[in-house]
């Protein structure tokens, strides 16, 4: 069974620029997540998808950080403008369905914002 | 949101040595409990994890303890090896939202 995919594995670039972020969940699972970690710190829900539908996005700064999530499949998460402080990895999980079951994660994006 | 701590923040121990780590959280909602595993520069990845109608569960040198009435869970890793070193991540899920609080992280280092 494939993983839970991530696009780019790397990315820098300069403040106020833009970037955008691809996940390809775990064939069959109806429940995606998007994390921030940052540095020496746990994993920050960013945003939480059941099929195509927002089920929690209370920690993302949506005047500069926006999710969709096409036909309840892939998902991209994109940041304009980038700050210093969105330095981080960005990992994407899924599970089968929002209630109980164990998140798989992706290899994360990096990003590095000059 | 819920309320998640992990003590230790870090923690040493001697090869063969037992490690305990705790994670107390607020919600007394909360019905699931995993511990995630993340070496350096890796993904996080669930090593073991427990549902509210349960108070213990083993496997193999891993085990987790849930009190619920005090609101708090711990790991429990026997027998430790060179390749426990690790950080180490509670994650309970609210029972209301279902939403997922990460805990700050213990970092484990066993010390051959």
């Amino acid at each position: 069974e494939a993983g839970v995919a991530q696009s780019p594995r790397y990315k820098i670039i300069e403040k106020r620029q833009s970037v955008a972020f691809w996940c390809n969940p775990i064939s069959g699972h109806a429940t995606l997540y998007w994390y921030q970690q940052i540095l020496g710190q746990g994993p920050k829900l960013l945003i939480q998808f059941q099929n195509n539908g927002v089920v929690d996005d209370s920690q993302l700064p949506k005047d500069r950080f926006s999710a969709e999530r096409l036909k309840g499949v892939d998902s991209t998460l994109k940041i304009q403008p980038a700050k210093l402080e969105d330095s981080a990895v960005y990992l994407c999980a899924s599970s089968f369905q929002g209630g109980r079951e164990t998140q798989y994660f992706g290899p994360g994006t990096r990003l590095l914002v000059l | 949101g819920e309320n998640v701590e992990q003590h230790p923040s870090t923690l040493s121990v001697q090869e063969g040595d037992s490690a305990v780590i705790k994670c107390t959280y607020s919600d007394s909602a909360s019905n699931y409990f995993p511990w995630y595993k993340q070496e350096l520069g890796k993904r996080p990845q669930l090593i073991i994890d427990i549902r509210s109608n349960v108070g213990e569960k083993k496997d193999q040198r891993i085990a987790v303890t849930l009190n619920k009435t005090a609101k708090h869970f711990s790991l429990h890793i026997t027998e430790t090896q060179p390749e426990d070193s690790a950080v180490y991540f509670c994650a309970p899920r609210s029972g209301g939202d279902q939403k997922v609080t990460f805990g700050t992280g213990t970092k484990l280092q066993v010390i051959p």
